[in-house]
């Protein structure tokens, strides 16, 4: 299995561009997870979906973030417009709702906004 | 509510010394319990886990009891390599309830001097 795809690793863009994350979880798997780690506030769950329905956006910053899954095989999450303080690394993950819930992670997506 | 506590880092040991992390969680029913472990520029990976009272969770050497009279679930090896630098995150998660998203403690840094 080649794991949770995250694309692009780093992404560089200025203040006010829109910045879109693209995520493909592990086949077979019911959940998709998004989140942000910083060095000053960890590891922040921003939104999770159960069979591409969203269940939880309560961490997700502003309205400025948004999250689609439009199918089992594909997830984004935009910026728009990006600012600053959004830089961190945005990490994808997946699990199985069967099992019980241990999460596999992508490798993330480096933001820099500038 | 459900929470992770864990031990802040960084801890710095030299190599083949004995680690342990201590982590202690606050869950309403039956959680099961889970160290994750990221590695510089790279995503979560599940460590090892527990899922009731009693169990030992192991893994690369790694080994942690989930101690339910006192809410622990204290992470330890027994001789440590410069190969397990990185970030331990401890969580929970408590299956079949309506938030099917893992806990995760802050993270506790690990440097290993050679």
């Amino acid at each position: 299995d080649a794991g949770v795809i995250q694309s692009p690793r780093h992404e560089v863009t200025e203040m006010g561009q829109e910045v879109t994350l693209r995520c493909k979880p592990i086949s077979g798997h019911d959940y998709l997870f998004w989140y942000r780690q910083t060095m000053m506030r960890g590891l922040e769950l921003l939104i999770y979906f159960n069979n591409n329905v969203p269940i939880d956006d309560s961490g997700m910053p502003e309205d400025r973030f948004s999250a689609k899954m439009p199918n089992a095989s594909f997830s984004t999450l935009k910026i728009q417009p990006s600012e600053p303080r959004d830089s961190a690394v945005y990490f994808c993950a997946s699990s199985f709702a069967q099992g019980k819930y241990e999460q596999y992670f992508g490798p993330g997506t480096r933001l820099t906004v500038t | 509510g459900n929470s992770v506590t864990q031990m802040e880092g960084p801890v710095t040991l030299s190599e083949e010394a004995f680690l342990t992390i201590n982590c202690t969680y606050t869950a309403t029913g039956y959680p099961s319990l889970f160290w994750y472990v990221q590695y510089p520029g790279e995503g979560l990976q599940l460590l090892l886990k527990a899922t009731k009272a009693d169990d030992k969770g192991s893994n690369k050497g790694f080994e942690a009891t989930y101690r339910k009279e006192t809410t622990s679930f204290h992470l330890e090896k027994g001789s440590v390599q410069v190969s397990d630098s990185a970030v331990y995150f401890c969580a929970l998660t408590v299956p079949y309830s309506s938030a099917s998203k893992i806990i995760f403690g802050s993270g506790t840094r690990l440097s290993i001097r050679p």
